[in-house]
Parts: structure tokens; C-alpha cells; sequence
């Protein structure tokens, strides 16, 4: 079935640093991909979306481009602020299709 | 502007009894969502409403009740709980179909002993 494979965590990293959250998908149409984040305590919010191959989606720094020739959409960053410590979730859906399949969630810590 | 609005956020069942969790969104939106939330396996669609009026099972349906008791409210009953059902549950809300942006409540925390 339908589905997405994300790195799993959790992610420390310094201030700064450079970050890549790996997601990788299966799907047997051609799929909307969406990264979202949940802060604690809080539910989850869109960060950014891409609708068709080599669309690159960005949204506060953060990017992820959709390849088809590899089934990714993996998520970047520059250079990360605390204030990114989330839990970060790949997800996908079809067009047909009302039900969105969320990967595991990866947790980034972002250290001072 | 409220969003998508939960409750209660925490519950502690005893197996076998029943409870509905609540959901109203204020954004007109058309679909509602009902997903839990388990570790290490990310969110699963337990039933969806497309438009007042419908609903749909998603992947985890059993055990489950929904009412889309209009436009605004989405509720999930558990008839009787089992510890398998302790989780986080979210709601969600979207203008149209799940492509479109979801909007999350911020979850309901239940364990069910």
C-alpha cells in the first residue's frame, strides 16, 4: 500500500548546524507529499508541500523537493535554530484518495 | 480565531467504558478528520467526514464511532474501551480534500486501564 518511510530519530544537533531529515515513499499513482511539524504540546502544523515531480516545496527556511526518480522528499535545512526542536512528519496522499499516510515522525533536539 | 477545538485533553478510562471525544472547527471548513497517534508509528486515519452529513472509515476504524453532528462538530465515541486504544487523538479539519492543508487540534491525551 500507499505509504512513507522517514529516518528515524531522535536528531540532536548545535545551533546552526545543517539538517536532513531522509523520506522516502511508496506509492502506485502519483502522490501530493507534505512535511509537517508539531511543536509540544501542540498538534500538527503544514510546513510545506510539493504536488508533482521536482516541485520544491519551502517554508521558513526549510525546503524538500520532490523526486520521483528516487521516491523522495527529504527535508533541509540550513542552519537550524532552537527553536526548531519539533517532531517532524512526511506524509503523502493521493488525488483520489482522502486518507493522508503520515511517516513515524523524526524528533530533532537543537542544542545552544 | 480558535481553529480546531478539542476536548477534554487528557481522559483515563477503565476498559470496557464508553466515552466521545468532541471536535469543532471554526473555519467552515467541509472534511473532518479523526487520527490517533501511537509511537513509532506516526498518525493513522480512523474515520473521515467529506461533508455534513457523511462519514467514511479510514484505516483503523474498529472500535470506533463517529457523528458529524453538523458543519462545525465531528465526534468519536469509544463504545468500550480497551487498553489498545490508549493513544493521542487528533482532529483535523481541511476547506476541501485531504490535499488540501489539514488543520490539527491539539489532541486529546487517552489512556484506558
Amino acid at each position: 500500500g500507499d505509504s512513507v518511510t522517514q529516518m528515524e530519530g531522535p536528531v540532536t544537533l548545535s545551533e546552526e548546524a545543517f539538517l536532513t531529515i531522509n523520506c522516502t515513499y511508496t506509492a502506485t499513482g502519483y502522490p501530493s507529499l507534505f512535511w509537517y511539524v508539531q511543536y509540544p504540546g501542540e498538534g500538527l502544523q503544514l510546513l510545506l508541500k510539493a504536488t508533482k515531480a521536482d516541485d520544491k516545496g519551502s517554508n521558513k527556511g526549510f525546503e524538500a523537493t520532490y523526486r520521483k526518480e528516487t521516491t523522495s522528499f527529504h527535508l533541509e535545512k540550513g542552519s537550524v535554530q532552537v527553536s526548531d526542536s519539533a517532531v517532524y512528519f512526511c506524509a503523502l496522499t493521493l488525488y483520489n484518495n482522502n486518507d493522508m499516510r503520515f511517516g513515524a515522525g523524526t524528533r530533532l533536539t537543537v542544542k545552544p | 480565531n480558535a481553529g480546531v477545538t478539542q476536548t477534554p485533553k487528557f481522559q483515563v478510562l477503565k476498559t470496557g467504558q464508553s466515552m466521545t471525544l468532541q471536535c469543532a472547527q471554526d473555519m467552515n471548513h467541509n472534511s473532518m478528520y479523526w487520527y490517533r497517534q501511537d509511537p513509532g508509528m506516526g498518525l493513522r486515519l480512523i474515520y473521515y467526514s467529506a461533508s455534513e452529513g457523511t462519514t467514511d472509515k479510514g484505516e483503523v476504524p474498529n472500535g470506533y464511532n463517529v457523528s458529524r453532528l453538523n458543519k462545525r462538530e465531528f465526534s468519536l465515541r469509544l463504545e468500550s474501551a480497551a487498553p489498545s486504544q490508549t493513544s493521542v487523538y487528533f482532529c483535523a479539519s481541511s476547506n476541501g480534500r485531504v490535499q488540501e492543508k489539514l488543520f490539527f487540534g491539539s489532541g486529546t491525551q487517552l489512556s484506558v486501564l
